[in-house]
């Protein structure tokens, strides 16, 4: 099955600097990977998304990386602001049809002004 | 809106008590899932779904069963309650697979066992 492994757990940066989280995959017929970002006390959601056939996604302030041959993707934020600040959990899909959704460990996410 | 409904909010349930946790959606989703969440343990897939009276195991099965009898609603079945099964659950509901779309949440279940 599907492993999915996230660095770091905890991540405090200044506001305004850049925040840089990984993953990595095992199932090498996954072909769609996505992050969703957890407020404090509310359900995770999507935030951004990539797919295997690209290799970088931007969307505002937050970018998707996949290097499919390594096997790993990362979140790239950038001029944080506090509001960034939450658990993010990257995700992969695996199993014959790529049915199955599994989530990395997340990462805590904090902002500091 | 997409509608990921979970039946509670906050249960509390005593040992060896059988537990259901329900969740509906309201998408026409064929696919969905059952996590727990746990500090520092993150998401953890319990059982899928992709399609009715169709499950399969996700990574920490033991304890729990679940039912799809319609396309909509998904059952989380704790057959004997535990207190090491205390912890939040979360419903999710898309279209994973071929056309791989997002997840959406339901609004989470935190169940106590005392």
């Amino acid at each position: 099955g599907e492993n999915v492994e996230q660095h770091p757990s905890t991540l405090s940066v200044q506001e305004g600097d850049s925040a840089v989280i990984k993953c990595t995959y095992s199932d090498s017929a996954s072909n769609y990977f996505p992050w969703y970002k957890q407020e404090l006390g509310k359900r995770p959601q999507l935030i951004i998304d990539i797919r295997s056939n690209v290799g970088e996604k931007k969307d505002q302030r937050i970018a998707v990386t996949l290097n499919k041959t390594a096997k790993h993707f990362s979140l790239h934020i950038t001029e944080t602001q506090p509001e960034d600040s939450a658990v993010y959990f990257c995700a992969a899909p695996s199993n014959f049809g790529n049915e199955k959704l599994t989530f990395g460990t997340g990462t805590r996410l904090t902002i500091i002004p | 809106d997409v509608k990921v409904t979970q039946s509670s909010r906050y249960l509390v349930k005593r040992t060896g008590e059988k537990v259901f946790l329900e969740c509906v959606q309201d998408m026409d989703h064929e696919n969905m899932f059952w996590y727990r969440q746990d500090p520092g343990l993150g998401l953890r897939l319990i059982y899928f779904s992709y399609d009715v009276k169709m499950k399969e195991k996700g990574d920490i099965p033991e304890g729990y069963s679940v039912s799809r009898e319609k396309k909509e609603r998904f059952s989380l079945i704790l057959e004997s309650a535990s207190t090491n099964q205390t912890s939040m659950y979360l419903c999710a509901s898309g279209r994973v697979g071929i056309m791989n779309t997002e997840a959406f949440f339901g609004q989470g279940t935190r169940l106590t066992v005392v």
